[in-house]
């Protein structure tokens, strides 16, 4: 089947706006990430999902950032009133197991906050 | 905290052989994975290790040593495609740590 695939590819805002990135990942993986790649710079962590629920959102960088997955498939992830400091590649991801398994990612939504 | 060391840039000529580090420190460790990113494009899987030794994929190995905290991926018979930045990744538990990223430059 198809690869993980996001949307929009590119977002300009402005500052202030909210966003909201979705990722549909391959069909029957149950586990799901988010990641920010600032340029140049390595992948952070940001949120996990395994089926529905997200054990682990330890990376999100502050309560203007949410996530949420529904039925066991598409996530999206909401920034509100974004920053410029938001401006970056957000990467999903999916496996089909833990992170034991190999993660297939996405091609990025790159987000430019004016 | 965690964190993992990585070259910050590697070069080498066509049919070389590179070796890119990484050290690494964290709070939990399950195994060791290797990603390749091409300029604009997304992280692929190359290799994962679990316990020590050497793991052989054609061109590319992977080695481990969970006593060292330290593995290294290594690419042989270099060709221009390999071209890329390489990220180290620990498992932690639920999800990948990965490190800052080597950037390759292979010359003809």
């Amino acid at each position: 089947g198809a690869g993980v695939s996001q949307s929009p590819s590119n977002k300009v805002t402005e500052k202030g706006k909210d966003v909201e990135l979705r990722c549909d990942p391959i069909s029957g993986h149950t586990a799901l990430y988010w990641y920010r790649q600032s340029l140049g710079q390595g992948l952070e962590f940001l949120i996990y999902f395994q089926g529905n629920s997200a054990p682990d959102k330890s990376g999100l960088p502050s309560d203007r950032f949410s996530a949420e997955r529904t039925g066991g498939s598409v996530s999206t992830l909401t920034i509100q009133r974004t920053q410029q400091e938001d401006s970056a590649v957000y990467l999903c991801a999916s496996s089909a197991g833990t992170a034991y398994n190999e993660q297939f990612f996405g091609p990025g939504t790159r987000l430019t906050v004016l | 905290g965690q964190s993992l060391e990585q070259p910050s840039e590697v070069t080498a000529v066509e049919g070389a052989i590179v070796q890119i580090n990484c050290t690494y420190q964290t709070s939990g460790f399950y195994g060791l994975s290797w990603y390749q990113q091409h300029d604009g494009g997304a992280p692929t899987f190359l290799s994962y290790n679990a316990l020590d030794g050497l793991e052989e994929t054609g061109r590319f190995s992977s080695f481990l040593s969970r006593s060292d905290s330290y593995g290294y991926l290594l690419l042989q018979e270099l060709q221009m495609k390999d071209s890329a930045s390489y990220f180290c990744a620990v498992t932690n538990t639920d999800k990948l740590i990965f490190g800052t990223g080597t950037r390759l430059q292979v010359f003809p």
